[in-house]
């Protein structure tokens, strides 16, 4: 089946510094690919959409300028949280729309702890 | 604006028995509907997706089914075990290609 590797599963770094996220389809091509974030117990919520080769589209209240979004090719998309603060913990998943039959990926996510 | 909405939030069951999850969604132009299962701590997994012109789709004790006049979706479970034990979502694809997912219901089969 589809798989859609996102790395890493885990980072905790200090409070300032940038963390980057991949995600990758492995085995299909993904023109749009989708970040979210999960406070425990609570639902996802979307913080952006990407599309390759164009600048991603974000959700209202989430800030495109500390949440970078690349899209570079058809595989991959990143994720890099700049300056992180302790406020940006949290358990970030992303997802890979399959181009040919629409169906929803996801990475098996990433825990962000940021001290 | 596409709302989904699940219910129950929370179930328990005893292992064995069969059990229903409920997703409805307020706007009825979508493209497809796609349940997941998502373990503590992890990504989520697909489960099923029915396309807007299927009615039902079964893979192995699930079965999902829509009715999108209605705007609900059911997920049905059959002979629950403790495995089965995850929150469950359903997220809606509309035409104007946005996924929109419900809160979730957690399931608890007991041993």
């Amino acid at each position: 089946g589809a798989v859609v590797s996102q790395h890493p599963s885990r980072v905790i770094c200090k409070s300032g510094t940038s963390v980057k996220i991949e995600c990758r389809s492995l085995d299909f091509q993904a023109t749009t690919m989708f970040w979210y974030r999960q406070f425990p117990k609570q639902s996802l919520m979307l913080m952006a959409t990407s599309n390759e080769g164009s600048k991603a589209t974000y959700e209202q209240g989430v800030e495109k300028d500390k949440f970078l979004i690349n899209h570079a090719s058809l595989t991959l998309s990143t994720l890099t949280v700049t300056s992180a603060h302790p406020e940006d913990s949290s358990f970030y998943i992303c997802s890979a729309r399959d181009a040919l039959n629409e169906k929803l990926f996801f990475g098996s996510g990433t825990q962000l702890s940021v001290l | 604006k596409q709302e989904v909405t699940q219910i129950p939030a929370a179930l328990s069951v005893p292992e064995g028995e069969n059990l229903v999850l409920n997703c409805s969604f307020t706007d009825s132009a979508i493209y497809n509907l796609q349940w997941f299962r998502q373990d503590p701590g992890k990504g989520l997994t697909s489960l099923l997706l029915i396309q807007s012109s299927q009615r039902e789709q079964t893979s192995g004790r699930l079965n999902a089914s829509l009715d999108k006049s209605s705007g609900r979706s059911t997920l049905y479970i059959a002979a629950s075990q403790p495995g089965d034990s995850a929150t469950y979502l359903c997220a809606v694809y509309t035409n104007a290609g946005k996924s929109t997912f419900g809160d979730g219901t957690t399931l608890t089969v007991k041993p």
